[in-house]
């Protein structure tokens, strides 16, 4: 079946530094991919998609790109800040019947210092 | 105003009894989902509802039950909780028929099980 696997946590950055957090994925056809960041004591909320091989993805400072050839979404951000404290979670889509069934990875919790 | 509401935010019950969990949402959307969460963050997926059909079953045990009294309305009765039901569980709305992968989520309802 469909799988996504992230690069284990956690990770911890100081404030300013370069982000990158791993995703690759298994999946039947071409799915829409997505990072979703969970802050503490909250749910889960879209950071940003790409629904085909080679759109980027960006919100918020935060990019990734769809590469087919590397089944890979790999979310970077240039320059963290503490409030990107968060976990985050690649996903794939895989819709049936007018449903969304998003598959995830196992999340990565990000941890920036001052 | 929230989107997705979920109600408990925290359930702390013995083995053996049977809960509820509610959960509404205010944005018109057709489809709903319940997600559980587990210790180590995996996040899976449970049911989804379309147009109060259920539409997604994922090898869930039958103890646990979804019911949608109407579109805007999934709650989840769980029977003869065991230890192992100790979870977050996220509820999601999302438009089916045109959507691309957005899910809204509600803020979990942790559960334990002593």
């Amino acid at each position: 079946g469909d799988s996504v696997t992230q690069m284990e946590g956690p990770v911890t950055l100081s404030e300013e530094a370069f982000l990158t957090i791993n995703c690759t994925y298994t999946a039947t056809g071409y799915p829409s991919l997505f990072w979703y960041v969970q802050y503490p004591g909250e749910g889960l909320q879209l950071l940003l998609k790409a629904t085909k091989a080679d759109d980027k993805g960006s919100n918020k400072g935060f990019e990734a790109t769809y590469r087919k050839e590397t089944t890979s979404f790999h979310l970077e951000k240039g320059s963290v800040q503490v409030s990107d404290s968060a976990v985050y979670f690649c996903a794939l889509s895989d819709k049936r019947q007018g449903a969304q069934k998003l598959v995830f990875g196992q999340g990565t919790r990000l941890t920036i210092n001052p | 105003d929230t989107a997705v509401s979920q109600t408990p935010k925290y359930l702390v019950t013995q083995m053996g009894n049977d809960k509820s969990i509610k959960c509404e949402q205010n944005l018109g959307h057709d489809t709903m989902y319940w997600y559980k969460q587990d210790s180590k963050k995996f996040l899976k997926i449970m049911f989804s509802y379309n147009n109060k059909e259920l539409i997604i079953n994922e090898t869930v045990p039958n103890r646990f039950s979804p019911k949608s009294p109407d579109k805007a309305h999934l709650n989840l009765h769980i029977n003869s909780l065991e230890l192992g039901d100790s979870a977050v569980y996220f509820c999601a709305s999302s438009q089916g028929s045109t959507n691309t992968g957005e899910l809204f989520f509600g803020e979990g309802s942790r559960l334990t099980v002593l």
